[in-house]
């Protein structure tokens, strides 16, 4: 069981630049969604979906972009990197997400991407 | 829009000592996590609290949830070394047109001898 895989683990970029950091789970989970983490600043949400087809803002979308087309994938695109998005990226994916679901499962979070825009 | 705060910031604590990490949360929330970060690592879920009075233990950890405090506890009991890492609380809040998970700024932990 893989659970949540990212890709790639490292990434360096030049400003301007673009890149999309992919996400998969095997895990038939509804709900996916994006944080950085930035030092002193805890995990902020960019993006999270709760289907195929269905994606939404977090705290901090501005400069990402997201779609769902699948169950499995999640991936997060940086249309023009800039140094303020330099940072460890997670990606993370729950079984339910609803209000008073009798199934309450934590986020399971793939391992990172640790992003450099120089 | 739901804001958690936690405190300490960062906790040096002596092997054997007991202390707690607290964590206050704005509004209502509907769940309540706790995750344990090791540096350079991904998180791993510690436990979910559900409801009022709610109290899950492993080991030497024990979460506790008040929800009409707002308020959620992490105790850490006769502390030992493998216990240093950056614990994280975060509040789940679905309000029917969105759900978020919102995450505290982390409490690191350092157990020394």
């Amino acid at each position: 069981n893989a659970g949540v895989t990212q890709t790639p683990k490292f990434q360096v970029l030049k400003t301007g630049q673009s890149m999309t950091l992919q996400c998969a789970q095997d895990m038939n989970h509804e709900y996916m969604s994006w944080y950085r983490q930035d030092p002193g600043m805890g995990l902020r949400l960019i993006h999270y979906s709760v289907g195929a087809g269905i994606t939404d803002q977090g705290e901090v979308p501005n400069g990402y972009n997201v779609s769902r087309s699948t169950t499995e994938d999640f991936p997060l695109r940086l249309l023009s990197a800039a140094p303020s998005q330099t940072s460890v990226y997670f990606c993370a994916s729950s079984y339910s997400y609803r209000r008073g679901s009798s199934y309450n499962s934590p986020l399971h979070f793939g391992n990172g991407t640790r992003l450099t825009v120089t | 829009e739901l804001k958690v705060e936690q405190n300490p910031l960062f906790l040096s604590m002596q092997e054997g000592k007991n202390y707690t990490i607290y964590c206050n949360y704005s509004t209502t929330s509907d769940r309540l996590y706790w995750y344990r970060q090791d540096p350079g690592k991904s998180l791993e879920s510690l436990f979910v609290l559900l409801s009022n009075g709610a109290v899950k233990q492993e080991g030497r950890l024990m979460a506790s949830l008040d929800t009409k405090a707002r308020l959620s506890t992490l105790h850490i009991t006769a502390a030992v070394h493998d216990l240093s890492a950056t614990y994280f609380c975060a509040g789940w809040l679905d309000t029917g047109t969105a759900s978020k998970l919102t995450f505290g700024t982390g409490t690191r932990l350092q157990v020394t001898l």
